[in-house]
């Protein structure tokens, strides 16, 4: 079956630009979450959705960042005025239920973000 | 210092060697543990959970040291196909849904 899927998988800011990067869950899944990880390092949480309710946000790194799942599904995480610091892979990741302590997440390709 | 700490590596490894990766963690309450795999340039994939007692897989065993604090992979037989990053996650349950934490990943590179 399908599984998580991204958009754009590469994308090129100019400082100062907006972004959005939208994930695709497995269709079903309860839980999805939002990685980012710098080259050299492990994904880094960013926030979390139980279905369109974001019940944790304290990854995001500053005010610019912004996620929404307004049907409980598909999300897309907005970045605004960019800064150089904000190049990374943002990962999507999405797990069939919400408190199972042994849940496997299933990640995306994830969006390659490059801010000149 | 950082929640979960792992060696970076590279490992170099023949094909056939045994190699182990170690990784520690620091918050106490976490409460489940697992081994992920990254290729490069993919995403990270699910290895295998770790667990008090133990658990092997295949060529791969996993274990977990709740006193220390301490978590390791074994493999056994390298192939080159597991050349690869392996990620040491930890599980803060005490946050009321899966919240991971990840390791910075230990590079293996098997050679012929």
């Amino acid at each position: 079956g399908a599984g998580v899927s991204q958009s754009p998988r590469y994308k090129v800011a100019k400082r100062g630009q907006d972004v959005a990067l939208r994930c695709d869950p497995i269709s079903g899944h309860v839980s999805l979450f939002w990685y980012q990880q710098a080259l050299g390092q492990g994904p880094e949480f960013l926030t979390y959705f139980q279905n369109e309710a974001q019940l944790d946000k304290s990854g995001l790194p500053s005010d610019r960042f912004f996620a929404e799942r307004p049907e409980g599904s598909v999300s897309t995480l907005k970045i605004q005025r960019t800064q150089q610091e904000d190049s990374a892979v943002y990962l999507c990741a999405s797990s069939q239920g919400a408190r199972g302590v042994q849940e496997t997440q299933y990640f995306g390709p994830g969006t390659r973000l490059l801010v000149l | 210092r950082k929640e979960v700490e792992q060696d970076p590596g590279p490992f170099n490894v023949p094909e056939g060697a045994t190699v182990a990766f170690n990784c520690t963690y620091s918050n106490s309450a976490s409460q489940s543990f697992f081994w992920y795999r990254q290729d490069c340039r993919k995403e990270p994939k699910l290895l295998m959970s770790v667990y008090s007692s133990g658990n092997e897989d295949g060529r791969f065993t996993a274990q977990l040291n709740r006193a220390s604090q301490y978590i390791s992979l074994l493999i056994r037989d390298s192939k080159l196909s597991d050349s690869a990053t392996y990620l040491c996650v930890v599980n803060r349950q005490n946050t009321g849904f899966q919240k991971l934490v990840f390791g910075t990943g230990t590079r293996l590179l098997v050679s012929p």
